[in-house]
Parts: structure tokens; sequence; C-alpha cells
């Protein structure tokens, strides 16, 4: 079985910008999560969708947003990006109640 | 008080040694109980998952879980240079969407 997904995997923005990174899950599951990751705070979750529907957000403002499709691929979007959204940006696919990872997009922001 | 805390080390030991990665957490609901290493620079890599209090074992690995203690740990026997890495312990509870991760403890296996 194909594992997570990730799209792109290294991205270089500068302030201001927007960014959307995808995701495509492990075939048949249908939970998708995203987090942050970043030295000083380790792991945070930002959002979870299962069959297009956000079911639950993280403590993030508006800026970060995403959406899912009908093949269970996601996408997140983060807007008007500020220096401090510079992370690794992990997506999760949940099997019963495991999350599987991938490799993570490498956002900088300059 | 953050809801898991783990001792981000570093742990270094020697290659052979048997491997103590621990947990605590504050919150009686979590239920699921995961760990994950992580290498530089990849994503976190599923190692063991458990239900609720008990062991356990797969291969070199085993995981323990204490929910009396609200403790968990992770053992490593006949540690490799190659498990050189982050473990992160997460956890979650029944119908959540999301896992809760510790900060995560960097090991070093010397050969």
């Amino acid at each position: 079985k194909a594992g997570v997904t990730q799209t792109p995997r290294y991205l270089i923005k500068t302030r201001g910008q927007q960014v959307t990174l995808s995701c495509s899950p492990i075939s048949g599951h249908r939970s998708v999560s995203w987090y942050q990751q970043t030295p000083g705070q380790g792991l945070q979750f930002l959002f979870e969708y299962f069959s297009e529907t956000q079911r639950n957000k993280g403590n993030f403002p508006g800026r970060f947003s995403g959406r899912q499709f009908s093949n269970s691929r996601s996408e997140m979007n983060v807007s008007t990006l500020e220096l401090g959204d510079s992370a690794l940006y992990l997506c999760a696919s949940k099997g019963a109640y495991e999350q599987y990872f991938g490799p993570g997009t490498r956002l900088t922001v300059t | 008080q953050k809801e898991v805390e783990q001792d981000p080390g570093p742990l270094s030991v020697p290659e052979g040694a048997i491997v103590s990665l621990n947990c605590t957490y504050s919150n009686s609901a979590f239920q699921y109980f995961m760990w994950y290493r992580q290498y530089s620079r990849k994503g976190p890599e599923l190692l063991m998952y458990t239900y609720s209090s008990g062991n356990k074992e797969d291969g070199r690995f085993t995981a323990q879980v204490d929910k009396s203690s609200k403790y968990i740990s992770l053992f490593i026997r006949d540690s490799q240079p190659s498990d050189s890495a982050t473990y992160l312990c997460a956890m979650s509870w029944e119908g959540a969407q999301k896992l809760v991760f510790g900060q995560g403890t960097r090991l070093t296996i010397n050969p």
C-alpha cells in the first residue's frame, strides 16, 4: 500500500505571499489531519477533514485554511505569510485510531 | 502544564544498550497511545500503537502503558546506530480527531 504523499517537499516564499500544500492519504483512508512542526512548539494540530468536512480545528489564525476533495486528497492554504509560518507542515492519514504521516512540506518564509 | 510531558534529552547510549523513553500525561481521557520515530528532515514514522493499558511488543521494541500512573514507555532492546532519531509520544481520546504530542526525545546510539 502506498503511503501518504505530500507535495511540494520544499517551498520558499516571501512575507505576504500565499501558499497551497497538497496531501494524498493512504488509499481507503478518509480522514486527513494537518500539523505544523517547529523546533520551539513541536507538533501542533491545525485541522482535520473527513468526507470533505472539517471536523476539528486547532488554535491557529484564520490565515490557515484547508479543504478536502471527494477522493480524500486534501490541501491546506496559508495566506499573507509571516516569518513565523516557517515550519515543517505534516499531513496525516488516519486508520482505526492511529495516524500515518507523510514526509512533510518544509516551508521557508523570507 | 503541558498535557503531555516528554524529556527532550538529548540521550546518548552505547550500541547494544537497552533504551527507555518515557512520557507522562495529565488528561485521564487519553485512551490511545502511539510512538513515532522521526529522522532529521523526515516525517514521523509510526512505530507502535496501543489502546488503553498494557504491553505491546514488536521485534526490538516494547511499548508499555500504565494508565493508573499516567505514564507510558518505549523500550528499545539491542539498540543500533540506525535507531538514532527523535522519538515522539502521541496520544488521543475516544472519538478524537487529533493527536497530542510530547516534545520528542533526541536519541543517539554510539557505535
